[in-house]
């Protein structure tokens, strides 16, 4: 059974502070890996694609894997309040479109 | 350029009753995905058509079903509906490169 495991949260950081998501996964083959942020009540909208070891880096978003460890983390630097919403990290071995999503973190940055 | 369009946006249906959800992906993409998401299970993987064939498969009961259609829009079916079947159901659409990109969604409830 392949998982993908996130700490549900509620994470709480202050307006302008850095905030780290983590999730670890059992799939040794996993290939790709992805954030996604769901805003309550919506659809996930895609925020960052990493799929080689080390840092990816997009405006205040920063995807960081290590396949060794099975580690795939989400850093969001400058919080804003805007990003309060649950962010599912989920990851694709196989051949086609097949997502396997974490639980989710449930965000809150607070003004 | 359009997103990821699912009908009907909402739903009511009986147990017992079968319904039939509508998804239209992105221009030029030619894989589909769904996903049911309910708050006890997370996001989870029904299946993917690619080139109107089934490519992957998760682990849903038979009575979900789908299709997709030489013009790569799908329709995903659910028969003798169960209470436990009230979710939200995303369709994605991908090129190959396989950043998935959600619709809307659905959301069903059973009475």
């Amino acid at each position: 059974q392949k998982e993908v495991e996130q700490n549900s949260g509620p994470l709480s950081v202050p307006e302008g502070a850095i905030a780290s998501l983590n999730c670890t996964y059992s799939d040794r083959v996993s290939q790709s890996f992805f954030w996604y942020r769901q805003y309550s009540g919506k659809s996930p909208e895609l925020i960052m694609s990493i799929y080689s070891n080390g840092d990816k880096e997009d405006g205040r978003f920063t995807a960081q894997l290590n396949k060794a460890s099975q580690y795939v983390s989400l850093l969001i630097r400058d919080s804003q309040p805007s990003d309060s919403a649950t962010y599912l990290c989920a990851v694709n071995g196989n051949a086609g479109n097949m997502l396997t999503f974490g639980g989710g973190t449930r965000l809150m940055v607070k003004p | 350029k359009a997103g990821v369009t699912q009908t009907p946006r909402y739903l009511i249906k009986t147990r017992g009753q079968q319904v039939t959800l509508s998804c239209s992906p992105i221009s030029g993409h030619r894989s589909v995905s769904w996903y049911q998401q309910t708050p006890g299970q997370g996001l989870q993987f029904l299946f993917e058509y690619f080139s109107e064939t089934q490519r992957n498969k998760g682990n849903f009961p038979g009575r979900f079903s789908g299709r997709q259609f030489s013009n790569s829009r799908s329709e995903m079916n659910v028969s003798t509906l169960e209470l436990g079947d009230s979710a939200l159901y995303l369709c994605a659409s991908s090129r190959e490169g396989n950043i998935q990109y959600f619709g809307a969604g659905t959301r069903l409830s059973v009475l």
